[in-house]
């Protein structure tokens, strides 16, 4: 198994440009989940999801959209990029039916100049 | 211990030495606590976990305490490696609400 994977692993984006940041799963896992990480800070929610068609915002959800059509795949939009956005990337996931930890990818770090 | 800002607290210790790191939580509520390992460039990696009806657990070469009077995590770690060298944060987790609250962080530099 892969894991989760996570693409692209950097990017530079211009301010008012758009991206979508790639995250999928091999486990089956119904929960996903999107955080960025600050330097020095601890990861912040952006959004989630419970599953297939179901997405809740997090803590941090201003300026990112995400979808989830299939069970394995989980994207982040930023439609317009703004300075405050750069930050380090994380997806995870977990099992839905046990008390089992996130199980995270390995970032993507974005800078928005 | 956890901090919030640019400057995470940074832990040296010799190799071989035993290593502890320290975590304030702040949520009654949660039901598990982990602790994660986090390397220059890489996502975040289970360690341990340990629930909240327990005091103390234990797995290879690492030992999690938690003392939910002054709600106070820490993570033990023995004989410490120059691998074991990146920062650590712990999380309090509330499965039921799918509320994760991460730490910031503690920095851990072996020396060899």
């Amino acid at each position: 198994n892969a894991g989760v994977t996570q693409t692209p692993k950097f990017r530079i984006l211009k301010i008012g440009q758009s991206m979508t940041l790639q995250c999928t799963q091999d486990m089956n896992h119904n929960y996903m989940y999107w955080y960025r990480q600050d330097p020095g800070m601890g990861l912040k929610l952006i959004y989630y999801s419970v599953g297939a068609g179901i997405t809740d915002k997090g803590e941090v959800p201003n300026g990112y959209n995400v979808s989830r059509s299939t069970t394995e795949d989980f994207p982040l939009r930023l439609e317009l990029a703004a300075p405050s956005q750069t930050s380090v990337y994380f997806c995870a996931s977990r099992d839905r039916d046990s008390n089992q930890p996130q199980h995270f990818g390995d970032g993507t770090r974005l800078s928005i100049l | 211990g956890e901090s919030v800002g640019l400057h995470l607290p940074t832990l040296s210790v010799q190799e071989g030495d035993n290593s502890i790191i320290n975590c304030a939580y702040s949520n009654s509520a949660s039901d598990y606590f982990i602790w994660y390992k986090q390397e220059s460039g890489k996502g975040p990696q289970f360690i341990i976990d340990i629930r909240s009806n327990m005091d103390k657990r234990q797995g290879q070469r690492v030992t999690v305490l938690l003392n939910k009077t002054v709600k106070h995590l820490s993570l033990q770690i023995a004989a410490t490696q120059p691998g074991d060298s990146a920062v650590y944060f712990c999380a309090e987790i509330e499965y039921n609400f799918n509320k994760f609250y991460f730490g910031s962080g503690t920095k851990l530099n072996v020396k060899p």
